[in-house]
């Protein structure tokens, strides 16, 4: 089964702290990894797509890393500010007939405290 | 946003009936996609379109409903058949090559 897992569930981190968050996928066959931040009561912003041969691809202060052997990926967020504070959703695309199909996790829900 | 726009943001259905959602987008993109997110969980896909007057049906189509007569729109019905609706409704489109996807902000569905 085509499956996105992601952990923590929720994280709250002080302001200026780095943390890491965790993405397992089963997904077969892979295609692309994508992440993205969800403001609360708005639609995902696309962060970073990493296809099966990239191994780690920055956007600012993320910086998100892939492990296509092990079929996992983490997102790294560097000094933190309080405008991350979001749900960051990992995506895994399989490629098929019908195009690009995506399974979504549910989410790490990051809260950042002055 | 990236071009697309969802309307209404709140939505309010009362038993039986039908309610439409509205998606525009002027990113001049082939394919669109409706999505429904519960608290918790990851998006999942009701329908989805590659082409114009062409749609597919996703993983949760029951009780839902679409059209796809302009490129630029795709608007979403929850019929009364749907006896859940209650979430949080993400319209989305991608270009050729459906690598890149673009939300809209999405509409707040409830039920009175």
């Amino acid at each position: 089964k085509n499956q996105v897992e992601q952990s923590p569930q929720s994280l709250i981190i002080l302001e200026g702290k780095n943390c890491t968050l965790q993405c397992n996928y089963t997904v077969s066959p892979f295609s692309n990894l994508r992440w993205y931040k969800q403001d609360t009561g708005r639609g995902p912003v696309s962060l970073t797509i990493m296809t099966f041969s990239e191994n780690t691809k920055s956007n600012g202060r993320y910086t998100a890393t892939l492990d296509a052997d092990t079929k996992q990926s983490s997102l790294h967020i560097t000094a933190s500010q309080l405008s991350d504070s979001a749900s960051y959703i990992c995506v895994v695309s399989r490629h098929n007939n019908a195009g690009n199909m995506l399974t979504f996790g549910g989410g790490t829900r990051l809260m950042v405290k002055p | 946003d990236g071009g697309i726009t969802q309307s209404p943001k709140y939505l309010f259905r009362k038993e039986g009936q039908n309610v439409t959602l509205s998606c525009e987008q002027n990113l001049n993109h082939d394919a669109m996609y409706w999505y429904r997110q519960d608290p918790g969980q990851g998006l999942r896909l009701i329908y989805y379109s590659q082409i114009v007057n062409d749609f597919q049906k996703g993983d949760i189509a029951e009780g839902y409903s679409v059209s796809r007569e302009k490129k630029e729109s795709f608007p979403l019905t929850v019929t009364s058949a749907q006896k859940n609706p209650t979430a949080f409704y993400l319209c989305a489109s991608s270009g050729a090559l459906g690598v890149k996807l673009f939300f809209g902000s999405g509409t707040q569905l409830s039920v009175l």
